[in-house]
């Protein structure tokens, strides 16, 4: 148990829904991040957030919203995604943004996108 | 820019074999160095770090070394167990990035009774 649960586990959806991911931890952490795991790729850091504020945006398309109500909570807003989105993933928060920080992944959301 | 580079795997090894995956980075300056593992329908956990050169790891049996001149991060083993089959995620931090960690592709590790 890392203290960072992502919902839904699993999700497919149609180039034309609209989806949110859910990413919540329970570490008293204050940043937060979304990376994306595609097979056989290098897992991409897309958006970190801290103190609520996104202080990262690794040039991710704009199909793709995240948003921050709380240090808690994150979540990755999905529209008119194409098939090749399809992947995993990860939330993951760290106490902070320093060097130190260890930063905790929760176990992911796999996403199909038909 | 800079990046790591893993061995391709899968790795397969039988119960109580030496474990050894290559990890080779490319950075400036001076990065902090990962290891993190991911069980199967999990997410990534910190197995072990260091944070200068000549620092050693460890961590469950696990070890791996900062070799500044090789910059190199090779996870060993002395004796795996079933339990360790994974993927296994090298990965690094710049200096001046402080957050953004850069990962390899990955090695899996299928180890056999």
């Amino acid at each position: 148990e890392t203290g960072v649960t992502q919902t839904p586990r699993h999700l497919v959806m149609g180039m034309t829904n609209k989806k949110s991911l859910k990413c919540e931890q329970h570490l008293g952490h204050n940043a937060m991040y979304w990376y994306k795991q595609s097979a056989k790729k290098p897992l991409e850091l897309m958006f970190v957030y801290n103190f609520k504020e996104q202080t990262e945006n690794n040039s991710v398309p704009s199909r793709f919203s995240p948003e921050c109500p709380n240090s808690s909570h994150l979540f990755l807003h999905l529209h008119t995604l194409q098939p090749e989105d399809s992947a995993l993933y990860l939330c993951a928060s760290s106490l902070g943004l320093a060097q130190q920080e260890t930063q905790y992944f929760g176990p992911g959301t796999r996403l199909l996108v038909l | 820019g800079d990046s790591v580079t893993q061995m391709e795997g899968p790795v397969t090894l039988s119960e109580e074999a030496f474990l050894t995956i290559n990890c080779t980075y490319t950075a400036t300056g001076y990065p902090s160095l990962f290891w993190y593992v991911q069980y199967p329908g999990e997410g990534l956990q910190l197995l072990l770090k260091a944070t200068k050169a000549d620092d050693k790891g460890s961590n469950k049996g696990f070890e791996a070394t900062y070799r500044k001149e090789t910059t190199s991060f090779h996870l060993e083993k002395g004796s795996v167990q079933v339990s360790d089959s994974a993927v296994y995620f090298c990965a690094l931090i710049r200096m001046d990035s402080s957050y953004k960690l850069i990962f390899g592709s990955g090695t899996r590790l299928l180890v056999r009774p």
